[in-house]
């Protein structure tokens, strides 16, 4: 069974520039979470989907940041335009919406802002 | 709202000696605990989790942590550490479920060398 995969796994744009980032969950599992590390600092929660619906999205920091999924699979996360403190890595998970699920990471898009 | 600390920024230990990461959770209800790991340039792998049951909890590569509800502890441990355990952890706790969701907050890791 495949991983949760996200794309691009590197990326390095101009401050200003947008990027999109990728994820696809793990099948079957409506739960979908974005969360990224900044500066080495703790990883912190940006939003949940329950299948293409926005659930908590408190953790995102200001409008510069859009997230979809559309049709429940796979998410996409942009950033427009980007910042030099956008710098960091961003991971995707997913889980199974069943008592005492496991959260399962994808390997992070690192992003570089220049 | 839950939250986590690690109080350790960064450890050394010498191959072949005994590991223990500290983790201290505050949440109000039963937490869910998980312990991640992620080695340079890559990403979060789950090393073990802790839901209900046995409160010593076996996770991959060696690792095992335990639960003390009295001191809201769940550290990791490992009797003798490899050279390939030179990585970030995490300490992380979920919040219960409800409708499916829950909402993992993450400590700000320990950093971890293994000298020769």
């Amino acid at each position: 069974e495949a991983g949760v995969t996200q794309f691009p796994s590197h990326s390095v744009i101009e401050k200003g520039q947008t990027v999109t980032l990728r994820c696809d969950p793990i099948s079957g599992h409506d739960n979908l979470y974005w969360y990224r590390r900044v500066m080495g600092k703790e990883i912190k929660f940006l939003l949940h989907f329950v299948k293409e619906s926005k659930q908590d999205e408190s953790g995102m920091p200001n409008n510069r940041f859009l997230a979809e999924r559309t049709g429940g699979t796979y998410s996409t996360l942009k950033v427009q335009p980007a910042e030099l403190e956008d710098s960091g890595v961003y991971f995707c998970a997913s889980s199974q919406p069943l008592f005492g699920n496991t959260i399962y990471f994808g390997e992070g898009s690192w992003l570089t802002v220049v | 709202a839950q939250s986590v600390t690690q109080p350790d920024i960064h450890i050394t230990v010498s191959e072949g000696a005994s590991l223990e990461l500290r983790c201290n959770y505050s949440y109000g209800a039963t937490p869910y605990l998980f312990w991640y790991v992620q080695s340079p340039g890559q990403g979060l792998q789950l090393l073990l989790k802790y839901f209900s049951g046995d409160t010593l909890v076996q996770g991959i590569k060696g690792f095992e942590a335990e639960f003390k509800r009295s001191q809201s502890s769940f550290n990791l441990r490992k009797p003798s550490v490899h050279w390939s355990d030179a990585a970030e952890y995490f300490c992380a706790v979920g919040a219960l479920p409800s409708g499916g969701y829950q909402k993992v907050t993450f400590g700000t890791g320990t950093k971890l060398q293994v000298i020769p």
